[in-house]
């Protein structure tokens, strides 16, 4: 069975650091390209950015360049999403996302992680 | 970067047929596929639409998609409402660098 299981949900302050992880399994890892979406409490979805593990290409949102770091260990078939300063603002559930087509990365998702919920509070 | 814009919300009956449309601010609706998603509350997306007009194994036939160059839109067109239709839906495309998804749209079936 494919699919991509996602690390538990967080309890950080503002200004630490943080990592979640995105594991797949059930497919080639190195060959189909690994998104992150969030979505705030009560809010939309928001494409962040995407990562392709085979070679670590990787593509930002322009909202979310900076912001975040997306990386891939492919050894280990997980995928992360990482804060160096986390905000209150980044409250938000996140989600990994697999596109449809192999190597493709201008595609439709069609596995979804189970969403990681981070919450950022003093 | 590109906006799609979505209505907040649509009502209709169970049994009638319900349209969401997403347009896109610039660049070409024809130029990159759309994609559509459901999420119900507590869960995550699935999608219902993809490559504009395809729809994935087990989902319905009462569900289909379409693009409109002149009003450079894309619908979710979705007949037969059921209650269990109630939920967000969201488009999605891309530009040549990243991709963007509408704001979201409630279906209500009363």
């Amino acid at each position: 069975e494919v699919q991509l299981v996602q690390s538990g949900a967080e309890v950080k302050k503002p200004g630490e650091s943080l990592k979640i992880s995105c594991k797949g399994s059930g497919y080639s890892f190195t060959s189909y390209w690994i998104g992150w979406v969030r979505q705030m409490p009560g809010k939309g979805l928001e494409w962040m950015g995407i990562i392709y593990p085979g070679d670590s290409d990787t593509r930002y949102s322009p909202s979310f360049q900076g912001q975040v770091t997306i990386s891939a260990d492919k050894s280990i078939s997980t995928a992360y999403l990482q804060w160096s300063s986390l905000k209150a603002s980044d409250t938000a559930m996140y989600y990994c996302a697999r596109p449809k087509a192999s190597r493709a990365w201008e595609d439709a998702f069609d596995i979804w992680g189970q969403g990681t919920m981070v919450t950022v509070s003093s | 970067n590109f906006m799609l814009t979505q209505p907040h919300s649509v009502s209709e009956s169970p049994g009638k047929t319900v349209t969401i449309s997403c347009t896109r601010s610039s660049g070409s609706i024809a130029s990159n596929y759309v994609q559509w998603y459901q999420q119900r509350p507590g869960s995550s997306p699935t999608t219902v639409i993809y490559e504009d007009n395809q729809r994935p194994s087990g989902v319905p036939d009462r569900f289909s998609g379409s693009i409109d160059s002149s009003s450079n839109s894309a619908s979710l067109t979705i007949s037969g409402l059921k209650t269990e239709d109630e939920a967000d839906y969201y488009c999605q495309s891309y530009d040549s660098s990243n991709g963007v998804f509408g704001g979201g749209t409630k279906l209500t079936v009363l």
